[in-house]
């Protein structure tokens, strides 16, 4: 059974380019939520994808874009780089169709560094 | 007031003991919480979930959930230094809403 992947695994970009990072959800999921982890914090929520659509956002600038594809898999998009965005950027899935709980399953992370 | 708090920790415990690590989340409509464990370098990995009051059990692992006061908390039993890692706290209010993280209490299990 095929747990999250996500690639690359490390990134390092510089100061005003953009970068996108995928994701392949858990075997049978269908959505997709994307975290940002600074080092020392606890994962904060970007956004979350269902059906192809972004379904929650949190408080991050319009910087951060997403997508979804027919097989579930995910992007996050960042665009014009800061500093402040080096981080851990988590990918995970979970199963909204039948899941009473909302257990989400995360993938090993992309570690980005922008110099 | 953060959505999620936790013991900001370091929590050190002798090999055996028991660690108690403890949560408060200030949404009163949170029905759904989640420990994860990070390893230092690695992804969180859940190991327990709670929606009713009350304890529950998974082996050396027991989550209590009190929502009157908003408190959730983990112990671990026979504490090992395996265990030596970040656990955070996680909360949401349905099966489809966003899953809101405390910042993680680091736990040191000394052999």
């Amino acid at each position: 059974d095929a747990g999250v992947t996500q690639s690359p695994t490390h990134l390092i970009k510089t100061r005003g380019q953009q970068v996108t990072l995928r994701c392949s959800p858990k075997s049978g999921h269908d959505t997709v939520s994307w975290y940002q982890q600074a080092l020392g914090q606890g994962p904060q929520f970007i956004f979350q994808y269902y059906e192809e659509e972004e379904r929650q956002r949190g408080n991050f600038p319009d910087r951060f874009s997403g997508h979804q594809f027919p097989n579930y898999s995910s992007e996050l998009n960042v665009n014009a780089l800061l500093l402040g965005d080096s981080a851990l950027y988590l990918c995970a899935s979970s199963l909204r169709a039948t899941s009473s709980y909302n257990e989400q399953f995360f993938g090993p992370g992309t570690r980005l560094t922008v110099l | 007031q953060k959505e999620v708090e936790q013991n900001s920790g370091p929590l050190s415990v002798p090999e055996g003991a028991i660690a108690s690590l403890n949560c408060t989340y200030s949404d009163r409509g949170s029905q759904s919480f989640f420990w994860y464990r990070q390893y230092s370098g690695k992804s969180p990995e859940l190991i327990m979930f709670i929606y009713s009051n009350g304890d529950k059990e998974d082996g050396r692992f027991t989550a209590q959930l009190n929502k009157a006061s908003q408190y959730v908390s983990l112990l671990i039993r026979d504490s090992q230094p395996s265990d030596s890692a970040t656990y955070l706290c996680a909360v949401t209010k349905t099966s489809y809403d966003k899953v809101i993280f405390g910042p993680g209490t680091s736990l040191s299990v000394i052999p």
